[in-house]
C-alpha cells in the first residue's frame, strides 16, 4: 500500500522569498502524485500533478514540483512567496493498479507568510 | 461552475443522533469520495463510489454507512453520533479515465466540506 510523508507541519516562510515543500512517497512503482492546497474554511484545489513524462511539472499560482523517483520525493516550490500562499498544503500519491481510484494523503504541511 | 456542493456546511449533534451529510456534483463524474480531515492527519477515505450503484470501504468506514442515490449524489450517514466523528468532512469526485487514455480526468475534485461536531 502507499503512503505519503510530509515531514514538515509548519513552515514559515518571508514574503517574496523562496519556498520548498517536502513530500517522500513510498510505492512500489511508478505512482501518481499530486499536490492540493487548503485555504481555511476552504476545500482542496488541485495545484499540479504528475502522472508521466517530464519529471518538473508546473502548477498553477506559479507553484512548480520534481518528481525525484532515486529519493521517492515530490517536493512543491515556488520561487517567490506571496502573502496569499499562506494556507495547508497536502502531498497526495494514487496507486495506478486500482484505476487511480484511490488516493493516499499526507498530514500536511501549514504554510505561513511572514510580511 | 458549482462542481461539487455539500450540505450542510456546519452541523452539531449530540452523541447518538443520526444525520445525513449530502453531497452533489454536476460534472457528470464516475467516482465520488467521502473523505474526513482531522488535525495532524491529512484526509482519510472512508466510502467510495467507483460508478453509479456501487460503493467500497475505504480506510475509515466504521460508523458510516453512504448510499450512491444517482450518478450526481452521494450521500454520508452517520446512524448513530460518537465524539470521535467530530471531523471536517469532503466530498470528491472524479472523472472516469481508465487505460491511462484522459489522464486529465484523474483529478479528484473537491466540495468546501461540512464541519461536524458531535457532542
Amino acid at each position: 500500500a502507499q503512503s505519503v510523508t510530509q515531514p514538515d507541519i509548519h513552515i514559515t516562510v518571508s514574503e517574496g522569498a523562496s519556498l520548498e515543500l517536502r513530500c517522500n512517497y513510498s510505492y512500489g512503482a511508478t505512482p501518481y502524485l499530486f499536490w492540493y492546497v487548503q485555504s481555511p474554511g476552504q476545500g482542496l484545489q488541485l495545484l499540479l500533478k504528475y502522472f508521466s513524462g517530464d519529471t518538473l511539472v508546473q502548477g498553477i499560482k506559479g507553484f512548480e514540483a520534481e518528481f525525484k523517483r532515486s529519493q521517492s520525493s515530490f517536493n512543491l516550490r515556488k520561487p517567490s512567496v506571496h502573502w496569499s500562499d499562506a494556507a495547508e498544503y497536502f502531498c497526495a500519491v494514487g496507486a495506478r493498479n486500482t484505476g487511480f481510484q484511490k488516493l493516499v494523503f499526507g498530514t500536511g504541511t501549514r504554510l505561513l507568510v511572514s510580511p | 461552475n458549482a462542481g461539487v456542493t455539500q450540505t450542510p456546511k456546519f452541523q452539531v449533534l449530540k452523541t447518538g443522533q443520526s444525520m445525513t451529510l449530502q453531497c452533489a456534483q454536476d460534472m457528470n463524474h464516475n467516482s465520488m469520495y467521502w473523505y474526513r480531515q482531522d488535525p495532524g492527519m491529512g484526509l482519510r477515505l472512508i466510502y467510495y463510489s467507483a460508478s453509479e450503484g456501487t460503493t467500497d470501504k475505504g480506510e475509515v468506514p466504521n460508523g458510516y454507512n453512504v448510499s450512491r442515490l444517482n450518478k450526481r449524489e452521494f450521500s454520508l450517514r452517520l446512524e448513530s453520533a460518537a465524539p470521535s466523528q467530530t471531523s471536517v468532512y469532503f466530498c470528491a469526485s472524479r472523472g472516469s479515465g481508465l487505460n491511462n487514455r484522459n489522464l486529465a480526468k484523474n483529478i479528484q475534485y473537491f466540495g468546501a466540506g461540512t464541519r461536524l461536531s458531535v457532542l
